[in-house]
């Protein structure tokens, strides 16, 4: 069964460097996701990306996070300025159109 | 899209008996989703039951729907091991999930 999948599993940075965050959803989706877990806490989701654009996004994904679709493959979250706060596991996730989501595994970002 | 509410928030059994999770929602929905995560990994997603539809099987599982409620209960028949996991529903829509905190399922070998 087709998968997404997201690299790399662990990344550790150090406070304010920029980290991008690596997922290939399944190749006939359309739809993308990015979600974000604290340690202990809700799910939260982050930001949904379609045709290109920004579908819609949260209040937690403000000027410092930007995603980006390079290529036809790739779905990438950028955090430009990396806080202590960011660090939590990041879930991508796609679907093809009003579907029921896809997760990855999962990005456990930690900022030192 | 509509966070769901779970109950109980953790649920401890024996392997081969049955669970039953709930969750209460809040305004009206077009279909409401149940998804599983297992300890640091990724959501799967479970079944989707839509507004009307009353109750739905997929393999152990069981989902039902009361909209006059607002209420739905996943319930895993035969449990095993593997079925140890968060159980999380979510209503309303496709496009934006909202979590709430779960129901813990712990199933004892």
């Amino acid at each position: 069964e087709p998968e997404v999948t997201q690299t790399p599993s662990h990344q550790v940075t150090q406070m304010g460097q920029e980290v991008i965050l690596r997922c290939v959803p399944i190749s006939n989706h359309l739809y993308f996701y990015w979600y974000r877990q604290i340690l202990g806490q809700k799910v939260e989701f982050l930001v949904s990306f379609y045709n290109n654009e920004i579908s819609e996004k949260s209040e937690i994904f403000d000027d410092q996070f930007s995603v980006e679709r390079p290529d036809g493959s790739n779905f990438t979250l950028k955090i430009r300025s990396t806080k202590l706060e960011d660090s939590a596991m990041y879930f991508c996730a796609s679907s093809g159109g009003n579907q029921p989501q896809h997760f990855g595994d999962g990005t456990r970002l930690s900022i030192l | 899209s509509q966070q769901g509410e779970e109950d109980p928030q953790a649920l401890s059994i024996q392997e081969g008996e049955n669970a039953t999770m709930n969750c209460s929602y809040k305004t009206s929905i077009n279909n409401l989703q149940w998804y599983r995560q297992n300890s640091g990994r990724g959501l799967v997603h479970l079944i989707l039951i839509r507004s009307n539809e009353r109750e739905k099987h997929s393999g152990r599982l069981r989902v039902t729907l009361d909209t006059s409620k607002k209420s739905s209960s996943l319930l895993i028949t035969a449990s095993r091991a593997a079925d140890t996991a968060s159980y999380f529903c979510c209503g309303g829509s496709n496009y934006k999930l909202t979590f709430g905190k779960g129901t813990l399922l712990t199933v004892n070998p």
